[in-house]
Parts: C-alpha cells; structure tokens; sequence
C-alpha cells in the first residue's frame, strides 16, 4: 500500500520560515505534490516534484530526494493568510492509487 | 481558467432520499475524480474517469454511483444513504489521468445526511 507521513501541526510567527516534512512508502512512485487547503476551502495545488532537488515558486518552495522517500514544503515569510493545512500527496491515479497524508495544520501568529 | 465548478454547494438529505451531485470543467481535461473527506482528515479517492470511462472504483458502496455525460461533466449519484456518509465530496480534474498530472479540485458540495 502507500503511506505518508508529516507533522500533525507546526506553529510559527509571521515573517518566518517554517519547513514541513513529508516521508512516504509507495509503490510505483511518479512523484510528490503538496496541496493547501484553508478550512471550509478546497485543497488548492501548490508544488509537484518527480526529480530530486528544489523547486521554487515564489514564497514557496518543495524538495524531494527519491533515495530517501523524503519531501518538505518550505514557506518562507510567512503572512497571516498562510494559516491553513497542507498536504503532500501521491497520485498515482492511472495505477489505482491516489494518496493523500493527513495534512499538517500550520497557524501563522502575529 | 483553472476552474471546477460544483453544484450544489450544501446539500441535506433524509436516507430514503435520491439526490446528485454535479461537477463541470471547461479546461479541456479529459480525466475527472470524486474524492471524499471528512473533517480533519485527507481526501480520500472514490472514483476516477479518464476519457468518459470508469478507470478507477476505489470498493465504493453502491449508494454511490458516478456518472460522466460528457468530457466536461461529472455527476455522482446517491441513494441511500447512510449518516456516515456525511462529509465534503470533492471533484478535481487533470488533463490526462496519468501520474504525473496535476489534479485541479472544486471547492465541494457538503452533504450532510440524516
């Protein structure tokens, strides 16, 4: 089967960076995405990596090393408005399986 | 535009009811997906199409039943139910349905079920 794992819950202060982790088992792996999803809202998408190394999208950042199943997602100066859960997810939808962590919640305090 | 569409937004219903939910996309995408969740939990898969064609049924009971009318609509069926079913029913789409693509989601219909 698949699984991922990251934080429940990290807590950080506006303007800072925080970095939230992401460790999977997976069988037939393409790549890994991190997905944002204020409460009430829809998960909306943020960064995929299928190669090994950083990718950058503005505020945003997502890392991945495939020899050690391992990703983060890094938020660099963190504004209010990024108070919302983030899940990193494998989607490998055309072999059957489509897998989602259980999201870490971040709150960004003032 | 990276826009889904769902209808309706709240929807309660009794467990002898019979009620759809609808999804539409107009970004030419020719895979659609509904996912299930639960509060505080992840979305969990139900149900993938890929070119019209049931691809994907992730042992979803059969008070569900997926439709697709055509490359741009999804409609997901439900008769009853039961009080668990109770939660956000998410519909996405990517352009192909392969692994790599990335899965654009609409923003949900609540249902709660009585």
């Amino acid at each position: 089967g698949q699984s991922l794992e990251q934080p429940s819950e990290v807590t950080a202060v506006e303007g800072a960076i925080v970095q939230i982790n992401c460790t999977y088992q997976t069988s037939g792996f393409y790549g890994l995405s991190w997905y944002q999803q204020h409460d009430g809202g829809a998960p909306t998408f943020l960064s995929y990596n299928a190669l090994d190394g950083l990718e950058e999208t503005g505020r945003f950042s997502s890392f991945l090393s495939r020899s050690d199943s391992y990703g983060y997602l890094l938020l660099q100066e963190l504004q209010m408005k990024d108070s919302a859960s983030y899940f990193c997810a494998v989607l490998n939808t055309n072999a059957g399986k489509s897998t989602f962590g259980d999201g870490t919640t971040l709150t960004v305090k003032p | 535009d990276t826009e889904v569409t769902q209808t309706p937004k709240h929807l309660v219903m009794g467990m002898t009811n019979k009620k759809s939910l609808k999804c539409e996309q107009h970004m030419g995408h020719r895979a659609m997906y509904w996912y299930k969740q639960k509060a505080k939990k992840p979305p969990e898969l139900m149900f993938v199409y890929s070119y019209e064609k049931l691809s994907i049924n992730e042992s979803v009971p059969s008070r569900f039943s997926p439709e697709c009318p055509n490359s741009s609509l999804l409609n997901l069926h439900l008769h009853a139910l039961q009080p668990e079913d109770s939660a956000l029913y998410l519909c996405a789409s990517s352009q192909a349905g392969l692994a790599t693509d990335t899965q654009y989601f609409g923003p949900g219909t609540r249902l709660t079920v009585l």
